[in-house]
């Protein structure tokens, strides 16, 4: 079982929709990671948080919006997606953001936007 | 040029026997390997990490780098069906800022 947990497991949301994706880890790492992963491809990174503070965004569009309350917790928020977006987000934790770190997947979020 | 190649199968193998994935990559200054498995419709686990030229072994798995090569690959022995799913291999770049995924290979283990 993982030691990192995503809810919900499924979301379906329309267009016009806001919704969250939520994460938690309680391994004490420092850095907590957002992926997209469409089927059959490899995940695409979107944002890393390191310390609570965000250290990559690679060019996500602006209705994806990530949040780290603190180091335990990471949100996704989610507002006017496409259908584009439907994919399966991965979040993952390691221990300090340095990227010879192993990485510690959940189970994902499958998002089907309609 | 990808900056990390896999073929993506699928490769079948059959039980018993073993299984060969194979992994290049195109930046001469990356530092760090991983190896994840990932089953149809969960999330990637990681199998190995190897950081030096060689071999590594554990258990029924082997991963072995050629940094001249720009070549690394996991070896699993006495394939089970439980090891079909798809194998992602993952490199750190040389300005170690994030980890690059391949676009994995997808290994079926006959009976």
């Amino acid at each position: 079982d993982t030691e990192v947990t995503q809810t919900p497991k499924h979301l379906v949301m329309g267009m016009t929709n806001k919704k969250s994706l939520k994460c938690e880890q309680h391994m004490g790492h420092r850095a907590m990671y957002w992926y997209k992963q469409k089927a059959k491809k490899p995940p695409e990174l979107m944002f890393v948080y390191s310390y609570e503070k965000l250290s990559i965004n690679e060019s996500v569009p602006s209705r994806f919006s990530p949040e780290c309350p603190n180091s335990s917790l990471l949100n996704l928020h989610l507002h006017a997606l496409q259908p584009e977006d439907s994919a399966l987000y991965l979040c993952a934790s390691s221990q300090a953001g340095q990227s010879n770190e192993k990485l510690f997947f959940g189970s994902g979020t499958q998002l089907s936007v309609l | 040029q990808k900056e990390v190649e896999q073929n993506s199968g699928p490769l079948s193998v059959p039980e018993g026997a073993i299984a060969s994935l194979n992994c290049t990559y195109s930046d001469r200054g990356s530092q760090s390997f991983f190896w994840y498995r990932q089953y149809s419709g969960k999330s990637p686990e990681l199998i190995m990490s190897i950081y030096s030229n060689g071999d590594k072994e554990d258990g029924r798995f082997t991963a072995q780098l050629n940094k001249a090569s720009q070549y690394v690959s996991l070896l699993i022995r006495d394939s089970q069906p439980s090891d079909s799913a798809t194998y992602l291999c993952a490199v750190t770049g040389s300005s170690a800022s994030k980890i690059i995924f391949g676009s994995g290979t997808r290994l079926s283990i006959r009976p």
